[in-house]
This record gives structure tokens, C-alpha cells and sequence, in this order.
């Protein structure tokens, strides 16, 4: 079955850790993207890529490293830098087009202590 | 003026009344527009797409579209508890790239026995 794919479930990791939340698609989409939703807050735009080996910065992209070295993988990099880390962060991908909707993978909570 | 607006709720309703969730948004050239629900803790799910003015229906949902007065609405006939959740509304505007859709922080749904 076509999907995205997010790794892992759960997450935990101590301040100051640098960690990389996966995401793999099989939908052969171009156009990828990373958002995060924190409670009452709805979902905010970290990156996105429209094709492979370019991407630009969301509304809330600091602290927060991507890469897309392959049209399926578009992994999301935590670093120290960020300030508030905890969350719930969702992969999406869509094709092109104004009329095409995203489609989410199942998302991963990170925990920061 | 936020882009995309909803009523965060919760919005109640008796089982097997009509629902009638929101959105309204400020860019008057957005051309598409999506309803995703979301259960608490999952990621979100996409449930209807419109971009004519008029209304779409698919199964009990109908979507309402008004670009003169810029909303869009969802109505949910015979409502379940199995319905209760948040719903996101997500708008792709005019301006900026086509890539990015914009989505209201969401209005939870409570589906009363």
C-alpha cells in the first residue's frame, strides 16, 4: 500500500541532543514537508521540498535541519538550537498543484527533558 | 487577521443532529480548499476538497464553499460519536508558492449520546 512512513512512534531524548526524525514515502510525490502541531495551536510549517535536493524554510524553521538527497526520504533534524523541541511533528506529501491535498504519515511525539 | 480562521470549540451536538463547522480566510485569491479530521493524538485525515463555489457532498459530509464572502464550511449530517474529533481547515492562497497550504488551528467536535 502507497504511505508515509514516520520513525519512530515515540521519542525522548535529553536537552541539548541533536536528534533525526525519519520520513519515507512510497507515493511518488515530489513535494514533501515537516510540520509541527503543539496543542491550540494547529499545525505550523517547519520545511519543505518540492524536489529532490532543494528545500526552503517554513514559518518555524529554526533549530530545525533538512535534507533531500532522495525523492522518497525527507528527514528532519532537531538541534539544540531549538528551543522547545517537545511536540507532535508530521510528515506530508502532495503532488504538484494547487488543487492537490497533503497526505500525513502518522507522525512522531518527541519528549524533551 | 489570521489567514485561516476557525472556532476552537468544542462545538457539542446530539447524536444524529447536524454538525456545521466554519473556516473563514484572508486571501481572496485562494483557489483550493480541504477539511481534515483529526482524532486526538493521530495525525490528520482528509475527508473533503472543494474549489468550486457551491457545495460538495460525499457521503454524510457536504462541504460549502463562498469565495464572495471567503468561507468555507463542513456539515456533517446524522453525526456519530464515532465523528467527535477535530477538524482542520486548510486553505492553499494566492500568494506565496503553491506548495503551501495554510491551516486554521481547528474546531473540536463533540458528538453527544
Amino acid at each position: 500500500d502507497g504511505g508515509i512512513t514516520q520513525s519512530p512512534k515515540y521519542l525522548f531524548r535529553k536537552e541539548g541532543q541533536n536528534v533525526t526524525l525519519s520520513c519515507e514515502q512510497n507515493l511518488n510525490h515530489d513535494a514533501m514537508y515537516w510540520y509541527r502541531q503543539d496543542p491550540g495551536q494547529g499545525l505550523r510549517l517547519i520545511y519543505y521540498s518540492q524536489i529532490v535536493n532543494d528545500f526552503q524554510k517554513g514559518d518555524i524553521a529554526e533549530g530545525y535541519s533538512v535534507s533531500r538527497e532522495k525523492k522518497e526520504s525527507f528527514p528532519l533534524t532537531v538541534t539544540s538550537a531549538q528551543k522547545n523541541p517537545t511536540a507532535f511533528y508530521l510528515c506530508a506529501s502532495r503532488e504538484e498543484g494547487r488543487y492537490s491535498p497533503l497526505h500525513f504519515g502518522n507522525g512522531t511525539r518527541l519528549t524533551v527533558t | 487577521q489570521k489567514e485561516v480562521e476557525q472556532n476552537s470549540g468544542p462545538l457539542s451536538v446530539p447524536e444524529g443532529a447536524i454538525a456545521s463547522l466554519n473556516c473563514t480566510y484572508s486571501d481572496r485569491g485562494s483557489q483550493s480548499f480541504f477539511w481534515y479530521r483529526q482524532y486526538s493524538g493521530k495525525s490528520p485525515e482528509l475527508i473533503m476538497s472543494i474549489y468550486s463555489n457551491g457545495d460538495k457532498e460525499d457521503g454524510r459530509f457536504t462541504a460549502q464553499l463562498n469565495k464572495a464572502s471567503q468561507y468555507v464550511s463542513l456539515l456533517i449530517r446524522d453525526s456519530q460519536p464515532s465523528d467527535s474529533a477535530t477538524y482542520l481547515c486548510a486553505v492553499n492562497p494566492l500568494t506565496g508558492t503553491a506548495s503551501k497550504l495554510t491551516f486554521g488551528t481547528g474546531t473540536r467536535l463533540q458528538v453527544t449520546l
